[in-house]
């Protein structure tokens, strides 16, 4: 059973860069699935950042394009958000999750415990 | 971008009732690309129904869901305690992936 945990510094300063990570476990980062970034600021609803494929692919919303990369550490199985020049409006739980798309089945089936990251000095 | 409208923003319903929630696109979406989540106070989302009708593993059979084009909906047939939660729908359709703004389901 797949399970995702992410880890990272809770609090960033302002101009600063957010760095997380997602560790995949009981099952292979390799495996035909997109991996994404979900965040939710206090409050409020479900924001897609971004996603990478296997095959080092990657996605981004449009919002948050200039400012965000996400890549993968095959050796250590698991994914990583980069979000620079972070401001007090990217305070949020961060999620990642695996994107399931295959024949008739579209879903993130599989997240994260999310981690609270605040945006402070 | 797909904006996908959610209501009503709160549903206030009794245990053992039936709850509607609906889900409306600004744009059409294929069926197969819509997807709906329960999200519990300080957990994580949980994959409920894709392709607009389909339940995930482990979901009972009171959640089901249905619509095309523009227009979806969830039903929960008879809400047990722990289904009292937000409830968003989500699109695959078109990058970039956006959700609605959810539907708060309390107890009435």
């Amino acid at each position: 059973q797949v399970q995702l945990q992410e880890s990272g510094p809770g609090l960033v300063k302002p101009s600063g860069t957010l760095s997380l990570s997602c560790a995949v476990s009981g099952g292979s980062i390799s495996s035909s699935n997109w991996w994404s970034w979900v965040r939710q600021p206090p409050g409020k609803g479900l924001e897609w950042i971004g996603e990478i494929y296997h095959s080092g692919n990657t996605n981004y919303s449009p919002s948050l394009m200039s400012r965000a990369t996400i890549s993968l550490d095959k050796s250590k199985n698991q994914f990583s958000l980069q979000l620079s020049s972070v401001t007090a409006a990217d305070t949020a739980v961060y999620f990642c999750a695996r994107d399931s798309r295959v024949t008739l089945f579209y879903g993130m089936d599989v997240w994260g415990q999310g981690i609270t990251v605040t945006v402070s000095s | 971008e797909i904006v996908l409208t959610q209501s009503p923003g709160t549903l206030s319903v009794s245990p053992g009732e039936r709850a509607t929630l609906s889900c409306r696109a600004s744009l059409s979406v294929i069926s197969t690309y819509l997807a709906w989540y329960q999200q519990k106070p300080g957990q994580a989302p949980r994959l409920l129904i894709y392709g607009a009708s389909s339940r995930a593993t482990g979901i009972p059979d009171r959640f089901s869901g249905s619509g095309s084009g523009t227009d979806f909906t969830l039903t929960i047939s008879r809400l047990e305690p722990e289904d009292f939660a937000v409830y968003y729908c989500q699109q695959y359709n078109n990058s970039p992936w956006t959700f609605g703004q959810g539907t708060k389901v309390e107890i009435k």
